[in-house]
């Protein structure tokens, strides 16, 4: 199971592009990244998925270089309730146990 | 909207206590899965099935059990509550071939 690393905070301010890396040096072929929001006494929300180059949707990009060793999470113009805890995973599609790590907490101010 | 449910939503129980935690899904997922988090803290895998009749352990050790006896239902039992089982339990599912897994809106758990 591939590793994740991530800040353990972030801070922004309403209107701000943000920008969270997650390493996982040790990626493997059949792995895909996956990235979670949570909010207080809620149960995580899945995001965005890619496997490499870059993703988008309408609520974030994800950005994953070549080596797939880290990948970025891009949220255009934060808002207050972006607000959350984000979680990046890294696991294929069949049997992974979807482990979530400390996670990146979110803090938007206005 | 994620079809997965989990009964009750919040339970106060009295120690040594046996408790059922319930979670279902609509989807025909496959894959189900138990956290335990406290709040501001991480989730901890404790339980996990990857069909009918097939339940795994976690990677937090946990006094509770979990059976999968329909594919729907993937309930999780604690035998003897304890205050330090006071927690969140979280519930998801996926479906096999993919990677996003939905979340149950969770039961938050005291045992006094």
């Amino acid at each position: 199971l591939a590793k994740t690393t991530q800040p353990i905070s972030m801070d922004s301010y309403e209107g701000q592009e943000v920008n969270i890396t997650c390493s996982h040096n040790n990626i493997a072929t059949n792995d895909y990244i996956t990235w979670y929001q949570q909010f207080p006494s809620q149960g995580p929300r899945f995001i965005i998925q890619g496997y490499k180059t870059k993703v988008t949707n309408e609520v974030a990009s994800l950005f994953i270089p070549a080596d797939r060793k880290s990948s970025t999470l891009s949220l255009p113009r934060v808002s207050l309730s972006d607000t959350a805890v984000y979680y990046c995973l890294v696991g294929d599609r069949g049997y992974s146990t979807l482990t979530f790590g400390k996670g990146t907490m979110l803090l938007v101010s206005p | 909207e994620a079809d997965i449910y989990q009964t009750p939503r919040y339970l106060v129980i009295g120690t040594g206590k046996k408790i059922t935690l319930e979670c279902s899904q609509t989807m025909g997922h496959d894959k189900m899965y138990w956290y335990q988090q406290d709040p501001g803290m991480e989730l901890h895998l404790i339980h996990y099935s990857y069909g009918v009749n097939s339940t795994e352990k976690g990677d937090l050790s946990s006094e509770s059990t979990v059976s999968r006896i329909r594919t729907e239902h993937f309930p999780l039992t604690l035998e003897s509550a304890r205050p330090s089982h006071t927690s969140q339990y979280l519930c998801a599912s996926r479906s096999g071939d993919r990677t996003e897994a939905f979340f149950g809106q969770g039961t938050r758990l005291t045992v006094v």
